[in-house]
């Protein structure tokens, strides 16, 4: 089944305990990208990759750090979590760039910093 | 810069009636895409359909039907005849060459 997998669903941790977000795609998918969910806020990027080895900032970067070493991975670690990071993630990914299809998203992790 | 704009925050309304989710939006680019997904209560992001900005054909599934008007740079969206099960967060999107912006969302609450 064509899917894009996060785990954790459910995190909660303590301010500046690093943590990692696994994001997985079995579609072959190049293009890969993490948002966060916030009310009233809307969705809004974090980071993206293009393609293994190439990543980019989106509009909400500050405080993540993300890695793309092979195609079907696309981590979000946060270093020093604090608690303004207390959102609903969302990891995505599309066929190919530029973006004409539709992005398929993960389940999404819910994570609370306190 | 892209831009999305969903200007209902929230809409209720009771079963069988008919409503229209609007969105609005900016763009610099010639070729872009626009999306509707839902989200239900259960959080989960699903994909409703893709427009070109080519393609001002105005297209309908079943009870939903999309209103695609370039000149207004609109992208709407009408259930007809709402059921419960329409209970949900409805996102309209923007796509760039490399990024895809999403509106703030309109959670539509459909009462018995």
């Amino acid at each position: 089944e064509a899917q894009v997998t996060q785990n954790p669903r459910y995190l909660i941790t303590v301010t500046g305990k690093k943590l990692t977000v696994t994001c997985s795609q079995n579609m072959n998918h190049e293009y890969m990208s993490w948002y966060r969910q916030d009310p009233g806020l809307g969705l809004r990027q974090i980071y993206y990759s293009m393609n293994v080895e190439v990543t980019d900032k989106g509009d909400v970067p500050e405080g993540y750090k993300v890695s793309r070493k092979e195609k079907r991975n696309f981590p979000l670690i946060l270093e020093s979590p604090s608690p303004n990071q207390t959102s609903l993630y969302f990891c995505a990914s599309s066929l190919v760039v530029p973006l004409n299809t539709e992005a398929f998203f993960g389940q999404g992790t819910r994570l609370t910093v306190v | 810069a892209q831009k999305v704009t969903q200007a209902q925050t929230e809409i209720s309304v009771v079963e069988k009636e008919d409503v229209t989710l609007d969105c609005v939006y900016e763009t610099r680019d010639t070729t872009y895409y626009l999306f509707w997904y839902k989200q239900p209560p259960s959080g989960e992001l699903v994909f409703l359909i893709r427009r070109n900005s080519f393609d001002e054909q105005n297209e309908i599934s079943g009870r939903y039907s999309w209103n695609f008007q370039k000149s207004t740079s609109s992208f709407n969206f009408t259930i007809t005849a709402s059921q419960v099960v329409d209970s949900a967060v409805y996102f309209c999107a923007l796509s760039g060459y490399s990024t895809l912006t999403f509106g703030k969302g309109t959670m539509l609450l459909v009462s018995p």
